[in-house]
């Protein structure tokens, strides 16, 4: 059972490109969390999404930041116009829905770098 | 909100000793879990313990143990016979038991404790 995968593992973007950010859960989840760490932080929270729904997008930047979990497919994080700020390592996790024994796994994280 | 603190931005033990790492959290619930994750260089997020708030017991994995103290909200990891592997970052984080439909299984981390080994 593959456990989750983002990819890619490293993107490097210029100033005002964009970036896409992609995780697959694993086989069975349907909830997928996106975290950020920046350099010498903690993981912070960004957005929580269900099969095409989003529940939770309080950690997400108000702005250039978008997130998506189609029906079919990767979960994507979606950054427009990226900024040297937007550097950092991103975290997916997912888990399955019986609460409250929904144990988030992680993936290996994508790191992003803007120059 | 809940808040994770981790006062100790670095630590160093030597191998085959013991070493404790401290993690502090506020919160205004009564049912949470707590949680212990590594990072090792590979920036791989392991889940190296759990705590159920509800249990009086300290959780235990093999060489890694905690010592809960509801009252305190402390939370603390003891490594024991520390391993040259056992180096990484280490983040204690916090997480609601109470069913929020909009907040899910989110996860409060700290800042991190940077885990030396001397061999």
């Amino acid at each position: 059972n593959a456990g989750v995968m983002q990819n890619p593992r490293h993107l490097v973007r210029r100033r005002g490109q964009e970036a896409r950010l992609r995780c697959s859960p694993m086989k069975g989840h349907s909830h997928v969390y996106w975290y950020r760490q920046l350099p010498e932080e903690g993981l912070k929270f960004m957005v929580y999404l269900q099969k095409e729904n989003i529940i939770d997008e309080s950690g997400m930047p108000k702005e250039r930041f978008s997130a998506e979990f189609p029906k079919e497919g990767p979960s994507i994080l979606r950054i427009q116009q990226v900024v040297r700020g937007d550097s950092a390592a991103y975290f997916c996790a997912s888990s399955h829905g019986t609460w409250p024994y929904n144990e988030q796994f992680f993936g290996p994280g994508t790191r992003l770098t803007v120059l | 909100a809940q808040t994770v603190t981790q006062s100790q931005p670095e630590m160093s033990v030597q191998e085959a000793e013991t070493v404790t790492l401290s993690c502090t959290y506020d919160t205004s619930e009564s049912d949470y879990y707590l949680f212990w994750y590594k990072q090792p260089p590979s920036r791989q997020m392991i889940l190296v313990i759990r705590q159920e708030a509800y249990k009086q017991q300290n959780a235990t994995e093999n060489r890694f143990s905690v010592n809960f103290q509801k009252a305190a909200k402390s939370f603390s990891l003891k490594i024991s016979d520390s391993q040259l592997g056992d180096a990484a970052m280490y983040f204690c984080a916090y997480r609601s038991a109470v069913m929020e439909e909009t907040s899910g299984s989110r996860l409060t981390f700290g800042e991190g404790t940077q885990l030396t080994v001397n061999p």
